[in-house]
């Protein structure tokens, strides 16, 4: 079946530091792909997305390319801020199928 | 902008409580959600709707039930809440817009359950 896999967290930066967040994922056909963020103690929030292959995705400074021959959807940001301390999901969906990754941990310093 | 609000952003029940989630959007959404997200375990289906009265089991419906009597609103329910049901309740609405299934969520339910 379809899956998400992401690297394992928790990532801890300094800000202004550049952000790389692996997401590949396994899936039958042509999946959307998507970039949830979640604050402390709040729901899930739509960052970005992308709907077909070599599409990219941008929000607030975040970026995500669909690479269809390497079936990833990294996540990245080149400066991060304190403000983006938050747990980030990779996830896709297929027909009416929505498959959810672990989420990885991200702490920036000051 | 689509909205999808929880009843409860915090809730504390005894063992043994029946307890009601609810969920409500406002974006005429057909599909609705709900997950619980653990420590660990990332965020696991519990039931969803797909049309007024109609629900299907997720990946792990024991122990909940769920009621959609108006398309807007999709409750949760805890038939006798035991303390593994401790958790934060995620719902979500679905917009189908062409090839592209966009999920949104609430701001959660985090319960305890003592």
């Amino acid at each position: 079946g379809d899956s998400v896999t992401q690297m394992e967290g928790p990532v801890t930066l300094s800000e202004e530091a550049f952000l790389t967040i692996n997401c590949t994922y396994t899936a039958t056909g042509y999946p959307s792909l998507f970039w949830y963020v979640q604050y402390p103690g709040e729901g899930l929030q739509l960052l970005l997305k992308a709907t077909k292959a070599d599409d990219k995705g941008s929000n607030k400074g975040f970026e995500a390319t669909y690479r269809k021959e390497t079936t990833s959807f990294h996540l990245e940001k080149g400066s991060v801020q304190v403000s983006d301390s938050a747990v980030y999901f990779c996830a896709l969906s297929e027909g009416q199928n929505f498959v959810f990754g672990p989420g990885t941990r991200l702490s920036v310093l000051p | 902008d689509v909205k999808v609000t929880q009843s409860s952003r915090y809730l504390v029940k005894r063992t043994g409580e029946k307890v009601f989630l609810e969920c409500v959007q406002d974006m005429d959404h057909e599909n609705m959600f709900w997950y619980r997200q653990d420590p660990g375990l990332g965020l696991r289906l519990i039931y969803f709707s797909y049309d007024v009265k109609m629900k299907e089991k997720g990946d792990i419906p024991e122990g909940y039930s769920v009621s959609r009597e108006k398309k807007e609103r999709f409750s949760l329910i805890l038939e006798s809440a035991s303390t593994n049901q401790t958790s934060m309740y995620l719902c979500a609405s679905r917009i189908d817009r062409g090839f592209s299934y966009e999920q949104y969520f609430g701001p959660g339910t985090r319960l305890t359950v003592t």
